[in-house]
């Protein structure tokens, strides 16, 4: 069965790095894309960007450039998000989702959105 | 970019009620729109993609409506279990990028 399986809780801080994991397993890795959500305490989801995991390019939704970087290691089935500098309000809850897709009626093929969830990593930055 | 607004941003109702929640898209986003469910805690849950197409092992009292501009995810028979935030998301563009509603609690009354 398909799972994506994140690293643990993280407290750092402020200006540290972190990198968070996320492994995949029951599917091939490079057959989907690779996305990463951020969720703050009390607040809603936050699309960051994707990572295309056949030639490994990111792409980074307005607000997640420059500290923000998407990575993968395919030979093990892992994507990464590292985030440098960080302040306060990145303490957040941090999801990678895979990127689902399907074949309509027509024959097209189509993104569903996202139908795998980690389980989140929560990263607390305090001093 | 397209921005995505919920209502309402909460609400109570009772177990068997039938809760109905609308997502709006600041521009025509065709049925490129998905549904997820959230509990405390936990990772969100697809429950609905192309608007209306209910996610596999989804129960059937979930159901979702809609094109272009104005969508609606509704629960025929609430059951206890779907106390949760609901959560619209767009995908329209191509390469994909996604913009989340702010979301709907719905809570036990």
């Amino acid at each position: 069965q398909v799972q994506l399986v994140q690293s643990g809780s993280e407290l750092k801080k402020p200006g540290a790095s972190v990198k968070v994991s996320c492994k995949a397993s029951g599917y091939t890795f490079t057959s989907y894309a690779m996305n990463w959500v951020r969720q703050a305490p009390g607040q809603g989801l936050e699309w960051m960007g994707w990572i295309n995991t056949n030639t490994g390019n990111p792409t980074y939704a307005q607000g997640f450039t420059g500290r923000f970087v998407f990575s993968l290691d395919t030979s093990v089935s892992t994507a990464y998000l590292q985030i440098s500098s960080l302040k306060a309000e990145d303490t957040a809850v941090y999801y990678c989702a895979r990127e689902g897709d399907y074949y309509d009626s027509s024959g097209y093929y189509l993104i569903k959105g996202f139908d795998y969830w980690g389980q989140g990593t929560l990263v607390t930055v305090s001093s | 970019a397209i921005r995505m607004t919920q209502s309402p941003s909460s609400l109570s109702a009772s177990t068997g009620d039938r809760v109905t929640i609308t997502c709006r898209a600041s521009q025509g986003i065709s049925s490129y729109l998905a549904w997820y469910q959230q509990k405390p805690g936990k990772a969100p849950k697809l429950l609905i993609y192309a608007a209306s197409t209910l996610q596999s092992g989804v129960p059937s009292r979930f159901s979702g409506s809609g094109s272009g501009t104005d969508f609606t995810l509704t629960i025929s028979c609430l059951q206890s279990e779907d106390f949760a935030t609901y959560y619209c998301q767009q995908y329209y563009s191509y390469p994909p990028l996604f913009t989340f509603g702010p979301g709907t609690k719905v809570d036990i009354k």
